[in-house]
């Protein structure tokens, strides 16, 4: 079946460091892909999203690039600050886009 | 501010009770999905209810139940609780091929 596999944490980088969480998937078809996050005691936001393969999606400095020869969608972004430090969750949704997988999260720290 | 309303966002109550967790979808979204965030294992989907009918079930207990009502709100149950249920849950609803959450329910049994 469906499934993501992201880069087990936690993650500590110091502010202004390069981000790389690494993020993989098994999919029939052509799924969705997303990263979310989620801060402190809130709920999950979706960060930014990709709905075919090399589409990248964008937001907040975040980017991350649709592969489907790798079958990855990693998470970059080229300098961190403090206010990043959050937990980040790829996910996909199936060809029908009623199912959504989850990977385990990945929680990032960033030191001043 | 997701539009996905949850409540209620505390509750503590003891092994052996009853709960029910409310869930109100962002306005027109059909599907509404449950999740239960514990720290040792991550996010896990329980189940999905659209206009009203359940859809796909996960990982969820026979302990617990769920129902989507006529206004679209949801209700997630969870009876006998045990020390183990003790979790954030969350409430996501979905319309254009994206979840949104609400901001969860913390869940504590003692």
């Amino acid at each position: 079946g469906d499934s993501v596999t992201q880069m087990e944490g936690p993650v500590t980088l110091s502010e202004e460091a390069f981000l790389t969480i690494n993020c993989t998937y098994t999919a029939t078809g052509y799924p969705s892909l997303f990263w979310y996050v989620q801060y402190p005691g809130e709920g999950l936001q979706l960060l930014l999203k990709a709905t075919k393969a090399d589409d990248k999606g964008s937001n907040k400095g975040f980017e991350a690039t649709y592969r489907k020869e790798t079958t990855s969608f990693h998470l970059e972004k080229g300098s961190v600050q403090v206010s990043d430090s959050a937990v980040y969750f790829c996910a996909l949704s199936d060809r029908t886009g009623n199912q959504f997988y989850f990977g385990t999260g990945t929680s990032l720290t960033v030191i001043p | 501010d997701s539009g996905v309303t949850q409540t209620p966002k505390h509750l503590i109550t003891a092994t052996g009770q009853r709960v029910t967790l409310r869930c109100s979808p962002r306005s027109g979204d059909l599907s509404v999905y449950w999740y239960q965030q514990s720290l040792d294992q991550g996010l896990q989907f329980l189940i999905q209810y659209y206009n009203g009918e359940e859809r796909a079930k996960g990982n969820i207990l026979e302990r617990f139940s769920a129902q989507q009502f006529p206004d679209l709100h949801s209700e997630l149950n969870l009876s006998s609780l045990e020390l183990g249920d003790s979790a954030l849950y969350f409430c996501a609803s979905s319309r254009t091929g994206e979840l949104f959450f609400g901001e969860g329910s913390r869940l504590t049994v003692l």
